[in-house]
């Protein structure tokens, strides 16, 4: 079944800029999508079709893609934003959505 | 858009349990739907969907044991869970999306969320 690869966690300190990678052999077809889930919470989409951003959502996270790895960036972390986050995608037959295995950032 | 998931327990494995999300703010029958789990130590799984034309799919560790339905006279959402195994045991998100086949299917309205353990 189609999988998508996110390492497992990644740190910066306040301020810096944090990435966030997803691979995936799908995504030169298909849209990535990042939620971000703190603790239990029901997850919080944060970027869509690549890289918009919902309302609401701080202008520092922003998210792009390249042949099979998208990407979230956040620039200039900040300790609220601490959580888990995870990739989301389909696979090339459209049928079936997959999380990455998702990443947990630490920012201090 | 409010949604608000019952039915969670804990339950021996082979059993059955039916999860429901009762749904305010919109109708179920018209929009994209889904059921995610978050499973305890791995993360976030998508489960099922079910599409505008009552299309539905389902994650392959689940096919077979796990059916997605949706009543429009009492604007639910439902997820019938049988042959329950301990690697079910996860909380499970009712979730409202959007898309098309070409830009892909994603859920940007959550539920709370509903805990089922299953035991062995």
């Amino acid at each position: 079944s189609y999988e998508l690869t996110q390492p497992p966690s990644v740190s910066v300190s306040p301020g810096q800029t944090a990435k966030i990678t997803c691979s995936g052999d799908a995504l030169p077809k298909k849209y990535a999508y990042w939620y971000q889930q703190k603790s239990g919470q029901a997850p919080v989409l944060v970027i869509y079709e690549d890289t918009k951003r919902p309302s609401g959502i701080p202008e520092r996270f922003s998210g792009s893609s390249s042949g099979t790895m998208a990407t979230l960036t956040l620039s200039g972390a900040q300790v609220e934003d601490e959580a888990d986050y995870y990739c989301y995608s389909s696979d090339s037959s459209g049928n079936h959505r997959v999380f990455g295995g998702g990443t947990k950032l630490a920012v201090l | 858009v409010h949604l608000v998931e019952s039915g969670g327990g804990w339950i021996q494995s082979g059993g059955s349990l039916r999860l429901s999300c009762a749904a305010s703010g919109f109708s179920v029958s018209n929009h994209y739907m889904g059921w995610v789990r978050l499973v305890p130590g791995k993360g976030l799984e998508w489960v099922s969907d079910i599409h505008a034309d009552n299309s539905t799919y389902y994650a392959h560790s689940v096919k077979g044991r796990l059916t997605i339905s949706r009543d429009s006279s009492t604007n639910t959402l439902s997820l019938q869970m049988n042959s329950l195994r301990p690697e079910d045991t996860a909380v499970y998100f009712c979730a409202r999306g959007l898309g098309t086949f070409w830009t892909g299917y994603y859920f940007d309205d959550w539920g709370q969320g509903t805990l089922v353990t299953v035991s062995s």
